[in-house]
């Protein structure tokens, strides 16, 4: 286990239809964050666990949007009734308690078109 | 306003110039700073941390001004391999936040 692995690399799906993205993080980080990417923006801040708990939820958030760390170790972002505007990548990162920033490693992404 | 904000760009520098990129932060209660680098599609990788007495990793300086709320990164001597997209990180309680990064095109 040497680095964040996220699945799928790449989704394509059509509007309306629910999607969902794993997770696998550094095995000895207790901290998991969802990041959103869209062309020329950088990546903004979903969510983030510390183990299995969910800390933190952005607004950006929609009700249709979930995640998931259920044993503290790999996490699941699912989207319900998918819209053109969700597609986007999705970066998921980990990083160990009291990093202060330091030390966060990201995955290279599932990203996500909506068609 | 955005928490983070940079000049989109692109800086188009030809090779062997220095360039210097600028960001800002509106949250004062932002606790470290960093600099990360993005190649294309791929996903965001440190490049380095920012403090306030400035710190130096070969060719690139990164320095801090908590006063004006102001980090900066200098690249010297610019090699083809640094154009990216160059984007300032805070850290903010307990997540980091991201400008929209500032992309750079090293011509040849």
């Amino acid at each position: 286990d040497t680095g964040v692995s996220q699945n799928p690399r790449h989704k394509i799906t059509k509007r309306g239809q629910n999607v969902t993205f794993r997770c696998d993080p550094i095995s000895e980080h207790n901290r998991l964050y969802w990041y959103r990417q869209t062309l020329g923006q950088g990546p903004e801040f979903l969510t983030y666990f510390q183990n299995e708990a969910q800390l933190e939820k952005s607004r950006l958030l929609s009700d249709r949007f979930s995640a998931e760390r259920p044993k503290g170790s790999f996490s699941t972002l699912e989207i319900q009734r998918t819209e053109q505007g969700d597609s986007a990548m999705y970066l998921c990162a980990s990083s160990s308690l009291g990093g202060g920033g330091y030390g966060y490693t990201f995955g290279s992404g599932t990203r996500l078109t909506v068609v | 306003r955005k928490e983070v904000e940079q000049d989109p760009g692109p800086f188009n520098v030809p090779e062997g110039a220095t360039v210097a990129f600028n960001c800002t932060y509106s949250n004062s209660a932002s606790q470290s700073f960093f600099w990360y680098r993005q190649d294309c599609r791929k996903e965001p990788k440190l490049l380095m941390s920012v403090y306030s007495s400035g710190n130096e990793d070969g060719r690139f300086t990164a320095q801090l001004n908590r006063a004006s709320q102001y980090i900066s990164l200098l690249i010297r001597d610019s090699k083809l391999s640094d154009s990216a997209t160059y984007l300032c990180v805070v850290n903010r309680q307990d997540k980091i936040i991201f400008g929209k990064g500032t992309r750079l095109h090293i011509l040849p």
